[in-house]
């Protein structure tokens, strides 16, 4: 139950793109099309952005998106906005019915 | 409003035990899997356990195997997480969510701390 690897930080201007990894292996990331991601902001509780790889809650804003191929997901915010500087987390589910997440990304906007 | 509450949380010392509870409201509670998440101070999220809807599966993370045990009652609208033998390495928020794998919605967390 490794944790999924992501870059610890990225940083994107305003109005600009950015996209975030998430590298895992056969038995989670690669295995299956469940991977989702959350927003997180200091102080608050997660919050689901996409799941199953590139689908989008109501709620969640257009400007974010996912995809996956092979064993790493990415997670695209396009059009960033002072509001989406937070901590993002990938998460997977794996071939032993577990969960795991990955080590997190600390987004921020110039 | 869909919503989910935590409660329990507290300063434990090593070895002790702790039981944490989530009340649900907004939505069938009967229906979802429910999971607990935990963050240690300054760290990442961490998958700690969940439950199917019916209460007859559960799975949990390694490190809280023969520790922790996760219930429900969905009588109550309710899940539950059980810790013993409690290590400093559990102090954490521990979140409680909707469902197993697409989690959600959310709680605000409740804080165990375990120290001496």
């Amino acid at each position: 139950q490794s944790a999924l690897t992501q870059p610890a930080s990225v940083s994107g201007s305003l109005g600009q793109s950015i996209a975030i990894s998430c590298t895992g292996t056969s038995s989670d990331v690669g295995g299956y099309s469940l991977v989702s991601w959350y927003q997180q902001h200091p102080g608050k509780a997660p919050k689901l952005m996409i799941y199953e790889v590139s689908k989008r809650p109501s709620g969640s804003s257009n400007r974010f998106s996912g995809s996956k191929s092979g064993n790493t997901a990415s997670l695209t915010i396009s059009g960033l906005q002072a509001e989406d500087e937070a901590d993002y987390y990938c998460s997977s589910y794996t071939t032993s019915s577990t969960v795991v997440f990955g080590g997190g990304t600390k987004l921020t906007v110039l | 409003e869909m919503q989910l509450v935590e409660s329990g949380g507290g300063l434990v010392q090593p070895g002790g035990s702790l039981r944490l509870s989530c009340a649900a409201s907004g939505f069938t509670f009967s229906t979802y899997w429910m999971t607990w998440v935990r963050q240690a101070p300054g760290k990442g999220l961490e998958w700690v356990a969940n439950i199917k809807h019916d209460g007859s599966g559960n799975n949990y993370v390694d490190s809280v195997k023969g520790r922790f045990t996760i219930s429900r009652d969905n009588t109550k609208n309710s899940v539950y997480l059980q810790m013993n033998s409690l290590r400093a390495e559990d102090t954490a928020i521990y979140y409680c969510a909707r469902a197993a794998r697409n989690m959600d919605v959310w709680g605000k967390g409740t804080t165990v701390t375990v120290s001496s």
